[in-house]
């Protein structure tokens, strides 16, 4: 099967502009998860769907995030204005659908390959 | 509330070595882990996981952890280093609790250098 893709895999942008990222989940996978890590620190959570519905937005950084699933396939994250503390890895993540101990915290969660975010 | 500590932010080993990796974790319920490897240039590339049962959790590319409850650990081990073993090595803990849907609480990262 195909496996998390995300778009694009780099990008350069000014600070003040607008960037949008793509993630393409595992098709029938439900949960889609967004993960941000800043150089020299630990990867983190930034929010999830299920489906179309953010389920937990708690780990967004501010109100120039903005993330959308429309129709519960692929998901976008725009940051917009771009700030310099915004560069970073962004990675997006799929699982099966599911809750608790047969969610997927069981069946693991898929990677893409991440997008490497530079506002100069 | 969950994290995840790995002890050592750089571990260098000659090929043909132990590796050994460590990972302490704090959790309220209990925990399932996982360790994940990224390659240069890569994604995140699931290694090993535990979730229940046996604590002795088998991966790829010859590596395994063991859950110690008691101590609060998920050590990733591999007996014999290859130099196609560096890169950098994630653990992290998810909560399968109730109606959990188990976003995943990362340590910072140890990077693993082969020496030759």
């Amino acid at each position: 099967e195909a496996g998390v893709t995300q778009f694009p895999s780099h990008s350069v942008i000014e600070k003040g502009q607008t960037v949008t990222l793509r993630c393409d989940p595992i098709s029938g996978h439900d949960n889609l998860y967004w993960y941000r890590r800043v150089m020299g620190k630990e990867i983190k959570f930034l929010l999830h769907f299920v489906k179309e519905s953010k389920q937990d937005e708690s780990g967004m950084p501010n109100n120039r995030f903005l993330a959308e699933r429309t129709g519960g396939t692929y998901s976008t994250l725009k940051v917009q204005p771009a700030e310099l503390e915004d560069s970073g890895v962004y990675f997006c993540a799929s699982s099966q659908p599911g809750q608790g101990a047969k969610g997927p915290a069981n069946y693991g969660y898929t990677f893409g390959s991440g997008t490497r975010l530079t506002v100069v | 509330a969950q994290s995840v500590t790995q002890l050592g932010s750089h571990v260098s080993v000659s090929e043909g070595a132990l590796v050994l990796l460590r990972c302490n974790y704090s959790s309220s319920v209990p925990p399932y882990l996982f360790w994940y490897v990224q390659y240069p240039n890569q994604g995140l590339q699931l290694l090993l996981k535990y979730t229940t049962g046996a604590t002795l959790v088998k991966g790829i590319n010859g590596f395994e952890a063991e859950f110690k409850k008691s101590e609060t650990s998920f050590h990733l081990t591999k007996p014999s280093a290859h130099m196609s073993d560096a890169a950098e090595y994630f653990c992290a803990v998810s909560n399968a609790g109730g109606t959990s849907y188990g976003k995943l609480t990362f340590g910072q990262g140890t990077i693993l250098t082969v020496h030759p």
